[in-house]
């Protein structure tokens, strides 16, 4: 089975860049999306197709892939960034998720 | 716009199967491409993908999974059931619907609310 590598968690000061990565074999080849979970809600999408945005979704939210890895960045985070992050891809015939990133803004 | 809902048992007891209905609505299962898929995301752990379903009736599955569910599809309905049987405690978790369409690089981008189920004796 293909495996998404997260950090389990990212610090990062209000104000300041977020970047949370994803890693897997030859990522660059596949397409990504991105999604923003808190607790006790729906997971939303905040990218799709390596790094497009959904309408709604705040321009502060960008990503790349390339290689074996992928990127999600958030530039100025806000505390109502604090969330965990869970990468996506497919293999083969289904969908797998990344272990998730815990972002904290302290 | 589009809503999906999900519904089952809060509490199964282990070895029960667990049945889950997807009740969507602002898209149809007829329509060509379109497909719903089974998330779930047990008590401090992350999502993982169960099922996904599409309008061909393509069904797909997770391999850890594989021989314990079933996805099926009501188009008259609106519903997408998910079946999946022998469950354990691992089984416990919150499990979500999401719209997504017919290719690798379509994501869920629709979500239901999520659904809660124990397993426990």
């Amino acid at each position: 089975s293909y495996d998404l590598t997260q950090p389990p968690s990212v610090s990062v000061s209000p104000g300041q860049t977020a970047s949370i990565t994803c890693s897997g074999d030859n990522l660059g080849n596949k397409y990504v999306c991105w999604y923003q979970k808190k607790p006790g809600q729906s997971p939303v999408l905040v990218i799709y197709q390596d790094y497009m945005r959904p309408s709604g979704i705040p321009g502060r939210f960008s990503a790349a892939n390339s290689g074996n890895t992928a990127t999600l960045t958030i530039s100025g985070t806000q505390s109502l960034d604090e969330a965990d992050y869970y990468c996506q891809a497919w293999d083969s015939r289904i969908v797998v998720f990344g272990g998730g990133t815990k972002l904290t803004v302290l | 716009q589009i809503t999906l809902k999900e519904s089952g048992p809060t509490l199964v007891k282990p070895t029960q199967t667990l049945t889950l209905t997807c009740t969507f609505s602002g898209f149809s299962l007829n329509t060509s491409g379109v497909g719903v898929g089974w998330i779930r995301q047990p008590p401090g752990k992350a999502l993982e993908c169960l099922a996904l379903i599409y309008w061909n009736d393509d069904p797909r599955y997770s391999s850890s999974l594989n021989n314990r569910l079933t996805i099926t599809k009501d188009t008259s309905k609106n519903e997408v059931v998910l079946t999946m049987t022998n469950v354990g405690a691992m089984d416990t978790g919150t499990y979500f619907c999401a719209h997504t369409r017919y290719s690798t690089s379509s994501p869920f981008d629709y979500w239901g609310q999520g659904a809660l189920v124990t397993v426990s004796s």
